[in-house]
């Protein structure tokens, strides 16, 4: 089956540093990929995607590559800031697997930005 | 557009009873997606409706369901609940359709259970 391993939390860091988020997955077939964000008290709201091997997803400083040789989709930002902290969930579909409207969601890093 | 919204926000009960929640999908959406978020096991998948069908469903015990009504309103229902229960129940509003080769989902607020 499918499953999503991202790096276990919390990250805690100081204003401007650079962050990195760990993620990788498994699929039975061709999934598109996702980063997900939850600020304290509201539900997710998608970050940023990417759809095959290689494309970059984009959003608010935030970058993650495809990556299909290391299967995997790690979210970065060059500098952040104290409105960045909040929960960050990695997450697969896989529209080949007949569950193509199911996410995969990994358990989620907290990250902390201290200023 | 208005957003998804989750009723009730939070709700407290007790073992053995039922519960129903409510979710208004985004205006035009037909696809619905429920899941449950806990501590423990993150977020899982429990079941997706489009069009008043349900289309795919989670590994939960047969005490949870949910249906969706002809607007497209969902709900979902749990009952006989158990401590294990208590959890944040996201749902999630879809078009059904691919854009840019993805279904994009938008999740509401959750709806906050906790059983005691």
């Amino acid at each position: 089956g499918n499953s999503v391993t991202q790096m276990e939390g919390p990250v805690t860091l100081s204003e401007e540093a650079f962050l990195t988020i760990n993620c990788t997955y498994t699929a039975t077939g061709y999934p598109s990929l996702f980063w997900y964000v939850q600020y304290p008290g509201e539900g997710l709201q998608l970050l940023l995607k990417a759809t095959k091997a290689d494309d970059k997803g984009s959003n608010k400083g935030f970058e993650a590559t495809y990556r299909k040789e290391t299967t995997s989709f790690h979210l970065e930002k060059g500098s952040v800031q104290v409105s960045d902290s909040a929960v960050y969930f990695c997450a697969l579909s896989d529209l080949s697997g007949g569950s193509n409207y199911k996410l995969t969601f990994g358990k989620g890093t907290l990250l902390t930005v201290n200023p | 557009k208005a957003g998804v919204t989750q009723t009730p926000r939070y709700l407290i009960k007790t073992r053995g009873q039922q519960v129903t929640l409510s979710c208004s999908p985004i205006s035009g959406h037909r696809s619905v997606s429920w899941y449950q978020q806990t501590p423990g096991q993150g977020l899982q998948f429990l079941f997706e409706y489009f069009s008043e069908t349900q289309r795919n469903k989670g590994n939960f015990p047969g005490r949870f369901s949910g249906r969706q009504f002809s607007n497209s309103r969902s709900e979902m229902n749990v009952s006989t609940l158990e401590l294990g229960d208590s959890a944040l129940y996201l749902c999630a509003s879809s078009s059904g359709q691919l854009t840019s080769g993805v279904y994009e989902q938008y999740f509401g607020p959750g709806t906050r259970l906790t059983v005691t």
